[in-house]
């Protein structure tokens, strides 16, 4: 059964630092979404993308952030400079449409943790 | 502003008991609809999905039904067992490109 993967499961960086997290989408999928969790907290929105272009973003999701498909087959979010509010996991998502017709289906995750 | 509250959120039961947890929006306006449980430090296993047009879905021991009229949404567990100890989240569209997650129950079953 096609799954959403995404690398590395974990990532330690020192703040200041930038990062990338990377995620393979299902091959047919149009619409990418990335969600954090940060530890003992509820799952958030951060950023849908849809047709090369952000088609939604949440509050948390400021310049520090930007979200890239470099090929066709690769979505990465980056932290440009990431501080210590921004361990978290970091759960990639895509949907063969949009959310409210299709199912969304989601990777392991990447456990980011700043120090 | 939509807010997704689960209901508990937290429980503990004995093993083989059936069992009911609650998801509650705060805007009734909801599209699709998941289920999904999530082991500690683990990532979101997705259990039902209910789509706009349903009002119900089942898997197995799992039954997942959504009340658009009240914005409820319950999942029923039958015969729990141990291996069902986890944290369920709910996750809900309204209508825009993001999931709204809910706040989560954490169960226990006892063996």
């Amino acid at each position: 059964e096609p799954e959403v993967t995404q690398t590395p499961s974990h990532q330690v960086t020192q703040m200041g630092q930038e990062v990338i997290l990377r995620c393979v989408p299902i091959s047919n999928h149009l619409y990418f979404y990335w969600y954090r969790q940060i530890l003992g907290q509820k799952v958030e929105f951060l950023v849908s993308f849809y047709n090369n272009e952000i088609s939604e973003k949440s509050e948390i999701f400021d310049d520090q952030f930007s979200v890239e498909r470099p090929d066709g087959s690769n979505f990465t979010l980056k932290i440009r400079s990431t501080k210590l509010e921004d361990s978290a996991m970091y759960f990639c998502a895509s949907s063969e449409g949009a959310s409210w017709s299709y199912e969304q289906y989601f990777g392991p995750g990447t456990r980011l943790t700043v120090t | 502003k939509q807010e997704v509250t689960q209901i508990p959120a937290a429980l503990s039961v004995p093993e083989g008991e059936n069992l009911v947890l609650n998801c509650s929006f705060t805007d009734s306006a909801i599209y699709n609809l998941q289920w999904f449980r999530q082991d500690p430090g683990k990532g979101l296993t997705s259990l039902l999905l209910i789509q706009s047009s349903q009002r119900e879905q089942t898997s197995g021991r799992l039954n997942a039904s959504l009340d658009k009229s009240s914005g409820r949404s319950t999942l029923y567990i039958a015969a729990s067992q141990p291996g069902d100890s986890a944290t369920y989240l709910c996750a809900g569209s309204s209508g825009t490109y993001k999931y709204i997650f809910g706040t989560g129950t954490r169960l226990k079953v006892l063996a």
